[in-house]
C-alpha cells in the first residue's frame, strides 16, 4: 500500500499477556519509529530503528518492551508480561532519510 | 538533545477569529520543525515544516508558522479559524544533523472552534 500501515488496529487483552505488534512502513523509508499515545497525552518515543544501524532504544519504558526491524522492512514491537499501565495507542512512523514522518493509523492496545 | 513546549494545552477560538498556537523548542544543533495535527479518530498528520530557507512556512488548510530563532519559537497560525479545524495539534523538533534522528513531540494543543 502507500501509507503506513500497522496491526492489529485493536487488541485487547489481559494483564500478564504478551502481545505483538506489527508496522509496515512506507516503502523505501529507511527510517522507522515507534512511539506510544496514552489518553490525552502527548506522543512518547519509543524507539527508533535507521538503516542497518544500532536502533536508538532510549524511549523503552522498561525491558518488558521490545522491538525489532528486519533491513528497510517490517517491524515489530512486543510487549511481555503486559500491564494496565501500557494501555496506549502505539503509533508507528517511517521517513526518508531527512524529512518528515507518515505515521499509521496505530494500535490501540487495552490490557484488562 | 531537542525537546519542545506547547504553551497551553487547550485553546478555544470563534470562527473566523484569528488562531494562535504557541511552540517554543530547545535545540543543541540547528533545528529541523513541524506541526502535526491529529483530527478526532484518525492518524497524524504533517500540516508544515521548517528545514532550511525561508523562515515563514506555509502549510495545507491555510497554516503558517514562523521560525524565530532569536526567540526560539515555531509558533502556529491561521488568519481565520474554520469549524473543521477542531483538532489536537503538536509540534514536534529534530536535530539537523545530516543523519536522521529521533522526532520529539510536545505534549499537545487541543483547538477548539465556536461559533
Amino acid at each position: 500500500g502507500a501509507g503506513v500501515s500497522q496491526s492489529p488496529s485493536n487488541k485487547v487483552t489481559e494483564k500478564g499477556k504478551d502481545v505483538e505488534l506489527r508496522c509496515d512502513p512506507i516503502s523505501g523509508h529507511t527510517a522507522l519509529y515507534w512511539y506510544r499515545q496514552r489518553l490525552g497525552q502527548g506522543l512518547e518515543f519509543l524507539i527508533y530503528f535507521q538503516g542497518n544501524s544500532a536502533p536508538d532504544k532510549s524511549g523503552l519504558p522498561s525491558d518488558r518492551f521490545s522491538a525489532e526491524r528486519t533491513g528497510e522492512s517490517v517491524s515489530t514491537l512486543t510487549i511481555q508480561r503486559t500491564q494496565q499501565e501500557d494501555s496506549a495507542v502505539y503509533l508507528c512512523a517511517s521517513t526518508l532519510v531527512i524529512g518528515e514522518l507518515f505515521f499509521g493509523e496505530g494500535s490501540r492496545l487495552t490490557v484488562l | 538533545a531537542q525537546s519542545v513546549t506547547q504553551l497551553g494545552s487547550h485553546v478555544s477560538v470563534s470562527e473566523g477569529a484569528l488562531v494562535l498556537l504557541r511552540c517554543n523548542y530547545s535545540s543543541s544543533v540547528p533545528p529541523y520543525l513541524f506541526w502535526y495535527v491529529q483530527y478526532p479518530n484518525q492518524g497524524l498528520q504533517l500540516l508544515l515544516k521548517y528545514t532550511t530557507g525561508a523562515t515563514l512556512v506555509k502549510g495545507i488548510n491555510g497554516f503558517e508558522a514562523e521560525f524565530k530563532k532569536s526567540e526560539t519559537s515555531f509558533h502556529l497560525t491561521k488568519p481565520s479559524a474554520h469549524m473543521s479545524d477542531a483538532a489536537e495539534y503538536f509540534c514536534a523538533v529534530r536535530g539537523n544533523t545530516g543523519t536522521a534522528s529521533k522526532l520529539t513531540f510536545g505534549t499537545g494543543t487541543r483547538l477548539q472552534v465556536t461559533l
